[in-house]
C-alpha cells in the first residue's frame, strides 16, 4: 500500500468555482502534513502546512482528520492561476512522502 | 536571498557517461534530499543526508552516489549503471525535525541519450 494516495484527477473547473481535493495517508505515526503546488516542468513550491484544527490562508483551506487519515485541500473563488498540480506530503519520522499529485485546470 | 539552486537546467549526456549535479543551499538546512521525477508519477527519493558526511539511500539509489563534505552542497552523481536516468532530478533541504517542510531547488532535467 503506498503512503500516501491521491486522486490524479484531472479536475477541470470554471474560474470561480470551489474545488476540493482529499489525500489519504497510511501509516497512523505521520506527524505533519503539508500541501505543495508544482507547475508544469517546476519545482514543487509549498502551499500550506496542514494543522489538526485546520487552517485557511485567503481562499485555501486545508483541513486534516487524523481518525481516518486524510487530508485535504478546498480552494475557493479559482482563478485561471491556480492551475497546477497539487501535491500532498506527509512526514512520517524525519522521512517526507509525497502523493502522486492532483491535476488542476480552471477554464475561463 | 536564501534559496537552493541547482545547476545545470538542462543537462545531455551519452550512454555510459557519469554526470553530477550539483545542489547548493544557503538556508543553513542540516537535512538535504535527492528526488526523482519521472512524467506523471510522484517524487521517488534517491538520497538523503542529515549531517555532512553522513548520508543514507531513499527508495531508488541503485545507480547514483551522493556525498555530503559540506552542510551547504549535495551532489548527485548519475552512474553508467542507473539504466534509465532520463529524468527530472530535485533537490531539497529542510530543517530537522517532524514540523518543517522542505523546499526546493528549481530541478536540473537530465536527458541521456
Amino acid at each position: 500500500r503506498k503512503e500516501v494516495e491521491q486522486d490524479p484527477g484531472p479536475f477541470n473547473v470554471p474560474e470561480g468555482a470551489t474545488v476540493a481535493f482529499n489525500c489519504t495517508y497510511s501509516n497512523s505515526a505521520s506527524q505533519s502534513f503539508f500541501w505543495y503546488r508544482q507547475d508544469c516542468r517546476k519545482e514543487p513550491k509549498l502551499l500550506m502546512s496542514v494543522y489538526s484544527s485546520g487552517n485557511e490562508d485567503g481562499r485555501f483551506t486545508a483541513q486534516l482528520n487524523r481518525a481516518s487519515q486524510y487530508i485535504s485541500l478546498l480552494i475557493r473563488d479559482s482563478k485561471l492561476s491556480d492551475s497546477a498540480t497539487y501535491l500532498c506530503v506527509v512526514n512520517t519520522g524525519n522521512q517526507f512522502y509525497f502523493g502522486t499529485g492532483t491535476s488542476l485546470t480552471v477554464i475561463p | 536571498d536564501g534559496g537552493i539552486t541547482q545547476s545545470p537546467k538542462y543537462l545531455f549526456r551519452k550512454e555510459g557517461q557519469n554526470v553530477t549535479l550539483s545542489c547548493e543551499q544557503n538556508l543553513n538546512h542540516d537535512a538535504m534530499y535527492w528526488y526523482r521525477q519521472d512524467p506523471g508519477q510522484g517524487l521517488r527519493l534517491i538520497y538523503y543526508s542529515q549531517i555532512v558526511n553522513d548520508f543514507q539511500k531513499g527508495d531508488i539509489a541503485e545507480g547514483y552516489s551522493v556525498s555530503r563534505e559540506k552542510k551547504e552542497s549535495f551532489p548527485l552523481t548519475v552512474t553508467s549503471a542507473q539504466k534509465n536516468p532520463t529524468a527530472f532530478y530535485l533537490c531539497a533541504s529542510s530543517i530537522i525535525g517532524a514540523a518543517y517542510e522542505q523546499y526546493f531547488g528549481p530541478g536540473t532535467r537530465l536527458t541521456v541519450t
